[in-house]
């Protein structure tokens, strides 16, 4: 089945700087990787996603790319601000039924003003 | 209307007891999703339906009953549960399983057993 590895688990930046966070995937039939972020006491919210015929999206602030040769994806964020910080999470489904998501195991995000 | 909303917000139960979890999407999603999600974990799988039919059950105990009365609503019946099994409890809905995945999560239930 799927394995999700996700890293590091906690990242302290400095407000304005740049946020990388790296998931890997073992199956090779993944084709969506979405990234939620998960503020203290609320829902995950999908902020971004992307698919496999596709290496870079960005939205604003936030960016995915993903290398399918090495099976990892990464989440970017520039111009860092506090209410970036969030546990941020990665995922991808076990084959292409899209069945379910595997999470990783988490990201926690501390942007400091 | 573009929310998954669920009640309760909070519950506390003892370990006799039975409650339900209910959970509403209003987006036409037919694929809904029930979640565990324990502190600083990430959301563990429970049940999968599929139009209104259940697809997926990852061994989940029997204490836990999801139902699927119509494809805009998903209930969870709980009953003689464990401290372990406290935890908040998330619903999601996707446009349809077999798209790629674009899972709204609702608010969560808080689920305090004693």
């Amino acid at each position: 089945g799927e394995n999700v590895e996700q890293h590091p688990s906690t990242l302290s930046v400095q407000e304005g700087d740049s946020a990388v966070i790296k998931c890997t995937y073992s199956d090779s039939a993944s084709n969506y990787f979405p990234w939620y972020k998960q503020e203290l006491g609320k829902r995950p919210q999908l902020i971004i996603d992307i698919r496999s015929n596709v290496g870079e999206k960005k939205d604003q602030r936030i960016a995915v790319t993903l290398n399918k040769t090495a099976k990892h994806f990464s989440l970017h964020i520039t111009e860092t601000q506090p209410e970036d910080s969030a546990v941020y999470f990665c995922a991808a489904p076990p084959d292409t039924g899209f069945q379910k998501l595997v999470f990783g195991t988490g990201t926690r995000l501390l942007v400091s003003p | 209307d573009t929310e998954v909303t669920q009640t309760p917000k909070h519950l506390v139960m003892g370990m006799t007891n039975k409650k339900s979890l209910k959970c509403e999407q209003h987006m036409g999603h037919r694929a809904m999703y029930w979640y565990k999600q324990k502190a600083k974990k990430p959301p563990e799988l429970m049940f999968v339906y599929s139009y209104e039919k259940l697809s997926i059950n990852e061994s989940v105990p029997s204490r836990f009953s999801p139902e699927c009365p119509n494809s805009s609503l998903l209930n969870l019946h709980l009953h003689a549960l464990q401290p372990e099994d406290s935890a908040l409890y998330l619903c999601a809905s996707s446009q349809d399983r077999a798209q790629p995945i674009e899972q709204y999560f609702g608010p969560g239930t808080r689920l305090t057993v004693t």
